[in-house]
């Protein structure tokens, strides 16, 4: 079965610094790796996903098979950041599901 | 176009009354999702429907049944509701276009 692990409960970090969110997954396959981010008592909005390699909001992820990672990367954090941020991978067999880690928190002080 | 339609967003109920979620969608999408949200658990899927007529259940199904009622509805029931079943429920779609899955804003349930 797959899984996603996002090591860290909360990240804070003041703003202008660079943020980097983990996000590592266990599937043999191919998977779809997305991150989503939820913005205080919001629904879940899609930021990225790992196959159409855009820049949202200044966040990227790069799908490394090796490591089995997808971080979340952002160079210089807006106070607008401060949200939760989940990783996510679906696997297409037939049908699909979505797979989430447990979140991390990240906080941007001024 | 509201994507994904959740009622109500807020429920308060007493252990053992029973209730059900709605969800609907206008995106003309097969695959529909049920999730409920706990602190420092993440989102964990309930139930799916992969296509009208189907269901299957998720990571945590027990105390829940679901009814995919035609293409765009698709309802959570409690039958006899818990506190343990306290949490936020979101229902999800899966988005071809984007090849990712569109979320309602959520049901927010309180069981007492």
């Amino acid at each position: 079965a797959q899984r996603v692990t996002q090591p860290e409960k909360l990240l804070s970090v003041f703003k202008g610094a660079p943020v980097e969110l983990k996000c590592n997954y266990s599937y043999s396959g191919s998977p779809e790796l997305f991150w989503y981010v939820q913005y205080s008592r919001q629904r879940l909005q899609l930021l990225l996903r790992h196959i159409s390699r855009e820049s949202i909001k200044g966040f990227t992820a790069d799908l490394n098979k090796g490591e089995t990672s997808f971080h979340l990367k952002k160079p210089f954090a807006q106070e607008e950041d401060s949200a939760m941020y989940y990783c996510a991978l679906s696997v297409n067999s037939g049908y699909s599901t979505l797979t989430f880690g447990k979140g991390t928190m990240l906080l941007v002080s001024p | 176009n509201a994507g994904v339609t959740q009622t109500p967003k807020f429920q308060v109920l007493k252990t053992g009354q029973s209730m059900t979620l709605q969800c609907a969608q206008d995106m003309n999408h097969n695959s529909m999702y049920w999730y409920r949200q706990d602190p420092g658990m993440g989102l964990r899927l309930i139930y799916y429907s992969a296509s009208e007529g189907t269901t299957d259940k998720g990571e945590v199904p027990n105390g829940y049944n679901v009814s995919r009622l035609n293409k765009r509805e698709f309802s959570l029931r409690l039958e006899s509701a818990a506190p343990s079943q306290t949490s936020v429920y979101f229902c999800a779609v899966r988005d071809k276009a984007l090849r990712g899955y569109t979320f309602g804003s959520g049901t927010r349930l309180t069981v007492v």
